[in-house]
């Protein structure tokens, strides 16, 4: 039973170039979360999807970051123009779904993509 | 805001027991998600509570209260392996957009 997986594991990229990452969430989990931790930093909440919606995009950079969910395949953060200041972890995490929650809505995080810009 | 605070790090001896302490804004507040973190890892779950009270799995155990907007983990015969941060997450209304703390680093020293 697979957990979240998340690919690129390491990725590097010169300034304004494009970064892409993707994460499959768990069997049976509907809802993807994107967090980045900068380095030392806790995470910080970036976007909540469920297939073809943008649940909650509070936690996102105003510009040069998007996220989808698409009806088929995997979500993807997207960074435009990147700069060293996106240097992080950017983990994804999955759940089966959210309102009251209960002990089988465990929210699973994948290993994580480490972007650093150079 | 929805701070979520937490020591920023403990030490402790192997064998020993260790109490790592969260508190958070009770607003809207829905659950209470402990993980484990590795330097360079993931975040591993440990334990996710809703109800007051303390739930037990082996050696480690968390408790909520509601009321008081805090929680803790407890970390019963450390062992060297246990040396990580400990992340304790919140989570708000009817999302489960989770909160967290800064970390608490914990060190256990032979």
């Amino acid at each position: 039973n697979a957990g979240v997986m998340q690919n690129p594991r390491h990725l590097v990229r010169r300034r304004g170039q494009e970064a892409r990452l993707r994460c499959s969430p768990m069997k049976g989990h509907s809802h993807v979360y994107w967090y980045r931790q900068l380095p030392e930093e806790g995470l910080k909440f970036m976007v909540y999807l469920q297939k073809e919606n943008i649940i909650d995009e509070s936690g996102m950079p105003k510009e040069r970051f998007s996220a989808e969910f698409p009806k088929e395949g995997p979500s993807i953060l997207r960074i435009q123009q990147v700069v060293r200041g996106d240097s992080a972890a950017y983990f994804c995490a999955s759940s089966r779904s959210p309102g009251q929650s209960f002990s089988g809505n465990t929210i699973y995080f994948g290993e994580g993509s480490w972007l650093t810009v150079v | 805001g929805q701070n979520i605070d937490q020591p920023t790090e403990m030490t402790a001896t192997e064998g020993a027991i260790v109490q790592i302490n969260c508190t958070y804004q009770t607003s809207g507040f829905n659950g209470l998600f402990w993980y484990q973190q590795h330097a360079g890892e993931a975040p591993t779950f440990l334990s996710y509570n809703v109800l007051d009270g303390l739930e037990e799995k082996g050696r480690f155990s968390s408790f909520l209260s509601r009321s008081k907007g805090y929680s803790y983990l407890l970390l019963k015969e450390l062992q060297m392996k246990d040396s990580a941060s400990y992340l304790c997450a919140a989570s708000y209304n009817a999302g489960n957009m989770l909160t967290f703390g800064g970390g608490t680093r914990l060190m256990v020293k032979p």
